[in-house]
């Protein structure tokens, strides 16, 4: 099946510094990218949804002047925390639609982000 | 609004023996429900779906039936294998092209 791969796995950054997380669907062209937030024992929160070219649009509830989102080819989103916070540790998830179906929804591995 | 509930986790199960996988849901509509599952260290996937009341989804061995009657979709299977250890997540969807998840529910199967 298609793969969507997130880089970094895992990542530390200090309180007031801004982190890049990037989400890459390696074998197809991905027209709506998707954000999640999963903290635990709890379910996907869908942060944001891209098309490839277009802005992101944010959920209820999500700050998107701190998490910024960029899906500036076919193959590639990212997701920046900016002035990021202990609260905003979290397991972060990607995902890629590559047509209409979510039989073509395919989703990265996660990142891990721990902020001290 | 729309949700997801499913069974808490681990389900601790011995290989062979049969599995139910508990997921109830609450939404405006006629949602299409999706089981979904991940692997170690792997992102999730689609495992099965069903998109009307009846209708049954099915692979590798696991079914799910979507009870409209009692807004359920409960995951089975009849022999479950070390390596359907994993993380299995519910999902529906209404229309707006989004998932609504459920916590997940980790299955740990002992040889």
């Amino acid at each position: 099946g298609a793969v969507v791969s997130q880089h970094p796995s895992r990542v530390i950054c200090k309180s007031g510094t801004s982190v890049k997380i990037e989400c890459r669907s390696l074998d197809f062209q991905a027209t709506t990218m998707f954000w999640y937030r999963q903290f635990p024992k709890q379910s996907l929160m869908l942060m944001a949804t891209s098309n490839e070219g277009s802005k992101a649009t944010y959920e209820q509830g999500v700050e998107k002047d701190k998490f910024l989102i960029n899906h500036a080819s076919l193959t590639l989103s990212t997701l920046t925390v900016t002035s990021a916070h202990p609260e905003d540790s979290s397991f972060y998830i990607c995902s890629a639609r590559q047509g209409a179906s979510f039989d073509e929804q395919y989703f990265g591995p996660g990142t891990r982000l721990t902020v001290t | 609004g729309d949700s997801v509930t499913q069974m808490e986790g681990p389900v601790t199960l011995s290989e062979e023996a049969f599995l139910t996988i508990n997921c109830t849901y609450t939404a405006t509509g006629y949602p299409s429900l999706f089981w979904y599952v991940q692997y170690p260290g792997e992102g999730l996937q689609l495992l099965l779906k069903a998109t009307k009341a009846d209708d049954k989804g099915s692979n590798k061995g696991f079914e799910a039936t979507y009870r409209k009657e009692t807004t359920s979709f409960h995951l089975e299977k009849g022999s479950v294998q070390v390596s359907d250890s994993a993380v299995y997540f519910c999902a529906l969807n209404t229309g707006f092209q989004k998932l609504v998840f459920g916590t997940g529910t980790r299955l740990l199967v002992s040889p």
